[in-house]
């Protein structure tokens, strides 16, 4: 089974600096997608940003993007002009493209603090 | 579209109760996710249907724990006895098998608390 791996349980960041989140991942497969999820304390899983491997091209959504090296396995998140909105735990997740791999695999999640 | 829709938000129950957990996934998804969160492990997968049917149940803990579709819109998890260690979040996620990258879009979940 794919393995996704957070290395960092908690990060911090000062308010409308940059932070950025590791992910690796472990899989045999050329073809998958890779998400970024954020929970918040309402503890609601909400999709930050996505990327297909198969792109080479990194995801944007607004001042979240990705780092996207596929031969090394990683998936970093950068959040740009942190806000106190953006403290949560978030979740880098894998699933395959194929036909049958519609099961996702989680990280354990980093924590993010935004200070003032 | 309403998103994925579960209840109850929360639940307190005492240690040996039934505890029946519902999901409605969004409409024309056909696959339906049960996963757990607690502090100690994370976000676990419990079992996940395709089409109404259970594709993979490894992730069940053990016969207290059982899940069912009757149709496409609604699932539950049901836990009986319930125990103090199943106090946990407990989340429904939907996803379609159509178009490529489609993600999984997960509801409020169930805040569960075994006393």
């Amino acid at each position: 089974a794919q393995t996704v791996t957070q290395s960092q349980p908690e990060m911090s960041v000062q308010e409308a600096e940059t932070v950025t989140l590791s992910c690796t991942y472990d899989t045999s497969e050329s073809d998958y997608y890779l998400f970024w999820y954020k929970q918040p304390p309402s503890r609601q899983m909400i999709l930050v940003i996505r990327q297909e491997a198969y792109k080479q091209q990194n995801a944007t959504e607004n001042r979240f993007s990705v780092n996207f090296q596929k031969a090394a396995k990683s998936f970093s998140l950068k959040i740009s002009d942190s806000q106190l909105g953006d403290a949560a735990m978030y979740f880098c997740a894998y699933r395959s493209a194929s036909n049958t791999g519609n099961q996702f695999y989680f990280g354990t999640g980093t924590s993010l603090t935004v200070i003032p | 579209d309403a998103g994925v829709i579960q209840s109850p938000r929360h639940e307190v129950t005492e240690m040996g109760q039934e505890v029946t957990l519902r999901c409605k996934p969004i409409s024309g998804h056909d696959y339906l996710f049960w996963y757990r969160q607690t502090m100690m492990r994370g976000l676990e997968l419990l079992i996940y249907f395709n089409n109404n049917v259970p594709i993979d149940d490894s992730g069940m803990p053990e016969d207290r724990f059982s899940a069912k579709m009757p149709n496409a819109s609604f699932s539950t998890l049901k836990i009986q006895p319930s125990e103090p260690r199943d106090s946990a979040v407990y989340f429904c996620a939907s996803s379609s098998s159509m178009g490529r990258g489609e993600t999984q879009y997960f509801g409020p979940g169930t805040r569960l608390l075994v006393l």
